[in-house]
């Protein structure tokens, strides 16, 4: 198993750019969600989705959009890129009903100028 | 008050030492813990859960007082390789709510 994958793993977007971040996992996880991470912020929920055809906010979900057609997929939507979402993004899928055993992806770092 | 909030650090020790973070949570209708272990630029890894009163593995020991809304971690004979930083997490709405992190430097 790959376990989940992110793409790209860096990105330098110019304001009001537009792009979509691709995470995928191979481990039939109904659970999976975006965060993002800032210095000393931790990570903040920003979207996510308890199976194929369903999603939620989470904390920060201005500026982005996301999609659930698979189980596997759920990629990350940047509308209009802007220098506050200069961030490393995560991607996290997981078992069920069970949020302890989250799986994340090695993060894309974006750079918006 | 933030929902979850941790020990600034960073904490600095020396090998062998034994460490302890705290971790403080809003949400009493929380019923169990996570503390995660990010190392430099990587994703975060779960490190151990804790319920009701608490947990142990190895030399990582986790406890929860629900009294106080807080968890705490301790880490004993802290070896070089703990270096890192510690996340305090905990669930909410189905929705996992992470504090900003401590970091923890052994040093030789």
């Amino acid at each position: 198993n790959a376990g989940v994958t992110q793409t790209p793993k860096f990105q330098v977007l110019k304001t009001g750019q537009s792009m979509t971040l691709q995470c995928a996992q191979d481990m039939n996880h109904e659970y999976m969600s975006w965060y993002r991470q800032d210095p000393g912020m931790g990570l903040r929920l920003i979207h996510y989705s308890v199976g194929a055809g369903i999603t939620d906010q989470g904390e920060v979900p201005n500026g982005y959009n996301v999609s659930r057609s698979t189980t596997e997929d759920f990629p990350l939507r940047l509308l209009s890129a802007a220098p506050s979402q200069t961030s490393v993004y995560f991607c996290a899928s997981s078992v069920g009903q069970n949020q302890e055993t989250q799986y994340f992806g090695p993060g894309t770092r974006l750079l918006v100028l | 008050r933030k929902e979850v909030e941790q020990d600034p650090g960073p904490f600095n020790v020396p090998e062998g030492a034994t460490v302890a973070f705290n971790c403080t949570y809003s949400n009493s209708a929380s019923q169990s813990f996570f503390w995660y272990r990010q190392d430099c630029r990587k994703e975060p890894k779960l490190l151990m859960s804790v319920y009701s009163s608490g947990n142990e593995d190895g030399r990582f020991t986790a406890q929860l007082n629900r009294a106080s809304q807080y968890i705490s971690l301790l880490i004993r004979d802290s070896k070089l390789s703990d270096s890192a930083t510690y996340l305090c997490v905990a669930p909410q709405g189905g929705k996992l709510i992470f504090g900003q992190g401590t970091e923890l430097s052994v040093k030789p």
